[in-house]
């Protein structure tokens, strides 16, 4: 069972859509969670961390549900400029960080 | 968000040269920056670990003595693939850890895309 994994894609919806994103981690040791986005052959970049309690950045909620292991990604009203590849990202930190990458999930806007 | 940047940004070479990629963060210090490789399509496969002031760690099946890494400041780790062949040929991905209060937060350099003849 892979460290962390997310659904592969590639995600085809218009635009405006809502889309969902889900990502599970096997690690319960784990200790922080993030979001970055891949644009085709760029580097990744950093969408959000996200929180225990949840947060939220304009269009986009992070929500992370320990007990289950899992974290989720929530784009609302989507853009065309939405289309892009979603890496999940958990940090497992004892006494150093272990950086874990999920291979990411393509969304893919249409007008 | 933190500046991470990576020099060059492109680089074309015979096989059998050596190509040097240089990583620095420029504003902030980084004891730890890491060096992935992602070829087209898939994801990024993390290479090593480079650490301030010691050897880097490479992953299973990454051969420490074709690519050398030295991280011997805090913000400048460089990457060196000895010896390229057409198969090395990728986009190559460094990143440096900022380190926090609450958590540890990783931003990327823009990549190399190395092409070996």
């Amino acid at each position: 069972r892979k460290e962390v994994e997310q659904d592969p894609g590639p995600f085809n919806v218009p635009e405006g859509a809502t889309v969902a994103f889900n990502c599970t981690y096997s690690n319960s040791a784990s200790q922080s969670f993030f979001w970055y986005r891949q644009d085709c052959r760029k580097e990744p970049k950093l969408l959000m961390s996200v929180y225990s309690s949840g947060n939220e950045d304009g269009r986009f909620t992070a929500q992370l549900n320990r007990a289950s292991q899992y974290i989720s990604l929530l784009i609302r009203d989507s853009k065309l400029s939405d289309s892009a590849t979603y890496l999940c990202v958990v940090n497992q930190y004892s006494s150093a960080s272990k950086i874990i990458f999920g291979s990411g999930t393509r969304l893919s806007i249409r007008p | 968000g933190a500046v991470v940047s990576q020099h060059p940004s492109w680089v074309i070479c015979k096989s059998g040269t050596s190509v040097k990629i240089e990583c620095r963060s420029l504003d902030f210090q980084a004891t730890t920056m890491f060096w992935y490789r992602q070829f087209p399509k898939q994801s990024l496969m993390l290479m090593a670990t480079s650490n301030e002031g010691s050897k880097a760690t490479y992953e299973q099946g990454v051969e420490k003595d074709k690519f050398l890494i030295n991280h011997a400041s805090l913000t400048l780790s460089t990457l060196t693939v000895t010896s390229a062949h057409p198969e090395d040929s990728s986009f190559y991905i460094c990143s440096a850890l900022s380190v926090g209060l609450e958590t540890d937060t990783q931003y990327f350099g823009p990549g190399t895309r190395l092409t070996v003849l």
